[in-house]
């Protein structure tokens, strides 16, 4: 059981470039969710999927995108890249009350 | 003001002290995590509860759901558990409200 893992690790954009962010469980939960963490501000959701082919915004989805279309990999993409979107990038997904993070995805944006 | 809060934000303690971190909450929540997050960036699920108090090692938390209240102790602290802990609540939707983390720092 690998549980929730993300790719890629590290990643140093420049503005304007897009890019996608792929998260992966392999526990059949039906919950996934993209939060950003900042410096004194915790983390924050960006969007969450309740369900295959099913997505939702969270707090702070602007400009970001999502897909799920399978059950075990949630996908958020970055279309045009900004300064402001440097961040420390958290996927986790969840079964009942349990809940599971991913190792997390250090974006840089100049 | 942020539906979950904690305190301290900062905490600096001597190996073997007694450690309290407070958590509270102002929405409706079917249960309350408490995560660990290490130097590293990892995270952690430490506990779950929905009520009551549970214990795993060291580890202790409790809430009161009246208070809309719940506490992380650790005993016999160690610089291992060095990290930040996290709040955060989980309502009935399964969307979670989380808390800006306490930093606790164990001094040898």
């Amino acid at each position: 059981n690998a549980g929730v893992t993300q790719t890629p690790k590290f990643r140093v954009l420049k503005t304007g470039q897009s890019m996608t962010l792929l998260c992966a469980q392999d526990m059949n939960h039906e919950y996934m969710y993209w939060y950003r963490q900042d410096p004194g501000m915790g983390l924050r959701l960006i969007h969450y999927s309740v369900g295959e082919g099913t997505t939702a915004k969270g707090e702070v989805p602007d400009g970001y995108n999502v897909s799920r279309l399978k059950k075990q990999n949630f996908l958020l993409g970055l279309e045009s890249a900004a300064p402001s979107q440097t961040s420390v990038y958290f996927c986790a997904s969840s079964f009942g009350l349990a809940n599971y993070f991913g190792p997390g995805t250090r974006l840089t944006v100049t | 003001k942020n539906e979950v809060e904690q305190s301290p934000q900062n905490l600096t303690a001597q190996e073997g002290e007694f450690i309290t971190i407070n958590c509270s909450y102002s929405v409706g929540i079917s249960a309350l995590h408490w995560l660990q997050q290490h130097p590293g960036g990892g995270i952690v699920s430490l506990f779950m509860l929905s009520s009551g108090k549970k214990k795993h090692g060291r580890l202790i938390a409790t809430i009161n759901i009246q208070e809309k209240h719940s506490s992380l102790h650790i005993t016999a602290s160690h610089p291992r558990d060095s990290a930040v802990y996290i709040c955060a609540g989980m309502n009935t939707g399964n969307q979670f409200y989380f808390g800006t983390g306490t930093s606790l720092t164990v001094i040898p």
